[in-house]
């Protein structure tokens, strides 16, 4: 059973424009949800993160929406840029419990 | 500070031989935890070491073990290899705070 979910394996957006990744989750005790972008053949990096107590966190181009009723995060790049181009995990933790991740979307920044 | 850091980087065996794979953490971090990432199942959790107790563990069948050393250091073994085992490892760090913070990973191949 999937926890956390990344409905779309894949994502093309134009240079400049807004990349809107998302991520559904089904465990409502979770409280703490992450993002991570992985670059080929690195491991992931920590992009941004979102305690349930917020409903958003901004970090330069980078901001993280949470909607808890709707179990539902999303993760805003603006502007887009060629460097985006990455796979990006959705994932989520319960307090002093193991982190769960989505399966990832990968994001394609066009020219 | 260096990184998460994961020996060896590739690593090729055939069915049914055992592989150790090595972790790093960053210094001062004292929980690591292990993943295994595939194309078709993006990032699962293996099993999550602190102060060399294993706090948490995922879904994995026994021939996967692991342990963590008085330096935090973490060893990962997979016994009695399976073409499915195919994959990339990857170990992360982190203080007591959910930000994991990932090594390169260990891509290992078996034949």
């Amino acid at each position: 059973d999937q926890q956390v979910k990344q409905n779309s394996p894949s994502l093309s957006v134009q240079e400049g424009r807004i990349s809107i990744l998302n991520c559904d989750y089904t465990n409502s005790m979770f409280d703490y949800f992450l993002w991570y972008k992985k670059y080929p053949a690195e491991g992931p990096t920590f992009l941004i993160s979102i305690s349930s107590i917020k409903d958003k966190n901004e970090d330069g181009r980078f901001t993280v929406f949470l909607n808890k009723s709707a179990k539902h995060l999303s993760l805003h790049i603006v502007p887009s840029q060629p460097g985006d181009s990455a796979v990006y995990f959705c994932a989520a933790s319960a307090r002093d419990d193991k982190i769960i991740f989505g399966k990832g979307t990968r994001l394609h920044i066009l020219p | 500070k260096a990184g998460v850091t994961q020996t060896p980087r590739y690593l090729i065996k055939t069915r049914g031989q055992q592989v150790t794979l090595s972790c790093s953490p960053i210094s001062g971090h004292r929980s690591v935890s292990w993943y295994q990432q595939t194309p078709g199942q993006g990032l699962q959790f293996l099993f999550e070491y602190f102060s060399e107790t294993q706090r948490n563990k995922g879904n994995f069948p026994g021939r996967f073990s692991g342990r963590q050393f008085s330096n935090s250091r973490s060893e990962m073994n997979v016994s009695t290899l399976e073409l499915g085992d195919s994959a990339l490892y990857l170990c992360a760090s982190s203080q007591v705070t959910d930000t994991q913070y990932f090594g390169p990973g260990t891509r290992l191949t078996v034949l």
